[in-house]
């Protein structure tokens, strides 16, 4: 089964300090993707990666970037956390147009 | 741009029917649908491809009408396990990134 593990959980930080979320897939997925869940807008896509050192935007890559340097890990970073960044971050991976698998995601509050 | 899901919530005693539906503004190669329960990862149900098939899984099967750009969702007698938010996700042929609706947080009472 694969698994999908994101690193924290719940994450509270202040205004303007850099943060990073990591994400582990264990099934040797190539793609990877970062979305950002807010209710009443569902799940909008940050950036994703097909492949090691590549990234490409998604739908709302604004304040956010993102590293992948080995093919099981994919970060998302906030350069200078906002307030309008706290949200629930669902990090997936897949293999070709398979289905995504979800981590549990990570609760960020920026204060 | 996102699809657009209806409704946006709905209440049904066990036993009883819903349908939700996923509509877009752009050509679709596939339609995925997932399932989130509250403090859960979103999980996969199924994929429909272009063609206008039809599946199912026990008692969930969904449709995919792509000359519309509509897909719908059913779930028939439903049970207390059917509650969550079901989210449909769109390909409009990049085969690897999904745009999701804002969901449809379906509730079953006993």
């Amino acid at each position: 089964d694969v698994k999908v593990t994101q690193s924290s959980r719940y994450l509270v930080k202040r205004t303007g300090e850099k943060v990073f979320l990591e994400c582990v897939q264990d099934m040797d997925h190539e793609n990877m993707f970062w979305y950002r869940q807010d209710p009443g807008l569902g799940l909008r896509l940050i950036y994703f990666s097909y492949d090691v050192k590549m990234k490409e935007k998604g739908d709302i890559p604004e304040g956010y970037s993102v590293s992948r340097e080995k093919k099981e890990r994919f970060s998302l970073i906030l350069e200078s956390a906002s307030t309008n960044q706290t949200s629930m971050y669902l990090c997936a991976s897949s293999m070709g147009g398979s289905p995504l698998h979800f981590g549990n995601g990570t609760r960020l509050t920026v204060t | 741009q996102q699809p657009v899901q209806s409704p946006q919530a709905v209440i049904l005693r066990e036993g009883e029917d819903a349908v939700i539906n996923c509509s877009s503004s752009k050509a679709l190669y596939s339609v995925h649908w997932y399932r989130q329960k509250h403090g859960e990862a979103p999980v996969f149900l199924m994929i429909l491809l272009k063609g206008g098939e039809q599946k199912g899984h026990e008692k969930i099967s969904a449709s995919f009408n792509e000359k519309k750009q509509q897909s719908s969702l059913y779930l028939t007698a439903s049970q207390l396990s059917y509650s969550g938010t079901y989210f449909c996700g769109t390909d409009s042929g990049s085969a690897r990134q999904l745009t999701f609706g804002s969901g449809t947080q379906l509730t079953v009472l006993p």
